[in-house]
């Protein structure tokens, strides 16, 4: 009974799709999260949405769009694929709306070719 | 703007040992600390964090300790064991609930 799942695991792609990563919690956190960790590891924080509306969107290229239909949904579509896009996407949702105590999704492993 | 630094980036100690991980911060409106563990191929998963009104937290064999004034935090594990092995990442949370993170630390722990 996974608490928040990605879907797909792996995407393999080549430049210039299109693709989206879907993300679903059953923890009812009201707050969902995309981070992206590079080849060096590096986790870092893309949007932030709480109970369907954006509260935190980073410096992240027009071609990537998060959409929330609802509270446990928070899905992320990429137009335009780059071999730079190429990383594990992370889902994370919390409580509250104050970034705190994230429980991480299992990661979407994204390779552009 | 916002920034963790995080050291050192790999750690190997013999099981057993101690190790410890140090994280500095930026942002003087930082309140909240945490620290993740990441196993290879896994999610990171959060293991202790602390609020900037408490100078030292302990869980078992782990502790994390604030300096406010200096602006840096540290992860210490006790009596390491192999399945401690993983990568670490520290964390900080500005007033923007931003969590900004370290560059993350490969620790080994050598049976």
């Amino acid at each position: 009974d996974t608490a928040v799942s990605q879907t797909p695991k792996y995407l393999v792609t080549q430049m210039g799709n299109d693709k989206s990563i879907k993300c679903e919690q059953n923890l009812g956190h009201d707050t969902m999260y995309w981070y992206k960790q590079d080849s060096k590891k590096f986790l870092k924080i893309m949007f932030s949405y709480n109970n369907k509306e954006l509260i935190i969107n980073e410096t992240v290229p027009n071609r990537f769009s998060p959409k929330s239909p609802d509270k446990a949904h928070l899905n992320l579509h990429i137009n335009s694929l780059e071999l730079g896009d190429s990383a594990v996407y992370f889902c994370a949702s919390s409580q509250g709306q104050r970034g705190e105590k994230l429980f991480f999704g299992s990661g979407t492993q994204l390779s552009v070719l | 703007g916002e920034n963790v630094e995080q050291h050192p980036s790999t750690l190997s100690v013999q099981e057993g040992d101690s190790a410890v991980i140090k994280c500095t911060y930026s942002d003087s409106a930082s309140n909240y600390f945490p620290w993740y563990k990441q196993e290879l191929g896994k999610r990171p998963q959060l293991i202790i964090d602390i609020r900037s009104n408490v100078g030292e937290k302990k869980d078992q064999r782990i502790a994390v300790t604030l300096n406010k004034t200096a602006k840096h935090f540290s992860l210490h594990i006790t009596e390491t064991q192999p399945e401690d092995s993983a990568v670490y990442f520290c964390a900080a949370k500005s007033g923007s609930y931003k969590l900004i993170f370290g560059s993350g630390t490969r620790l080994l722990v050598r049976p």
